[in-house]
């Protein structure tokens, strides 16, 4: 069974600075998927990222990239020049090939401070 | 291109009373999925289609809990009875198959329910 963990359960950050959200996972597979996806107090996920993971190069999308280190089963998302509407839970997901289930970690609460 | 719909919002009801949440998800996706998210913590996988077929339910307490797709479609999860413990919001997902699908999921608005 896949795990994943966010160790940490609340930041804020000033506006415009740049933030790095944790995640780690476990897992015994070798193909798989990860997701960074944002839930803001309107509850509905949002994808802000993806990851394959046979692809060395880390993934960004405009404000937001990826760390991405295999070896050590982590994938941190760093989120630059942070806005206001920022603000909101943020959820690392795992995704097996083998059992095609989405595992969720307990997620992040970030803070903007304008 | 319209999103995940899911209703109600909101539901209050007493324990031992039961419950209904619908969900309509984006045209053309064959697979659909109803999470439950407790607060403070990561929506869990309850159920999941591929068009009208069951994929996987194995968290669904199916002692009080169902839920069908009728044509491949729609959705509905019920609880009968309901006790204090099922208070989470209630998401609904879908995704398109194929390689283009790049198995992302994508979101409803979920259904926030209070159990009292």
């Amino acid at each position: 069974a896949q795990t994943v963990t966010q160790s940490q359960p609340e930041m804020s950050v000033q506006e415009a600075e740049t933030v790095t959200l944790s995640c780690t996972y476990d897992t015994s597979e070798n193909n798989y998927y990860l997701f960074w996806y944002k839930q803001p107090p309107s509850r509905q996920m949002i994808l802000v990222i993806r990851q394959e993971a046979y692809k060395q190069q880390n993934a960004t999308e405009n404000r937001f990239s990826v760390n991405f280190q295999k070896a050590a089963k982590s994938f941190s998302l760093k989120i630059s020049d942070s806005q206001l509407g920022d603000t909101a839970m943020y959820f690392c997901a795992f995704f097996a090939f083998g059992n095609e289930k989405l595992t969720f970690g307990t997620g992040t609460r970030l803070t903007i401070i304008p | 291109e319209a999103g995940v719909a899911q209703s109600p919002r909101y539901k209050i009801i007493e324990k031992r009373q039961s419950v209904a949440f619908w969900c309509n998800p984006i045209s053309g996706h064959a697979t659909l999925y109803w999470y439950q998210q407790i607060l403070g913590q990561g929506p869990k996988l309850l159920i999941q289609f591929q068009n009208n077929g069951v994929v996987d339910d194995s968290q669904l307490p199916k002692d009080r809990f169902s839920a069908e797709r009728l044509k491949g479609v729609d959705s509905t999860l019920k609880i009968q009875p309901a006790k204090l413990e099922d208070s989470a919001v209630y998401l609904c997902a879908s995704s398109p198959r194929g390689k283009l699908a790049k198995n992302i999921q994508y979101f409803g608005a979920g259904t926030r329910l209070s159990v009292l």
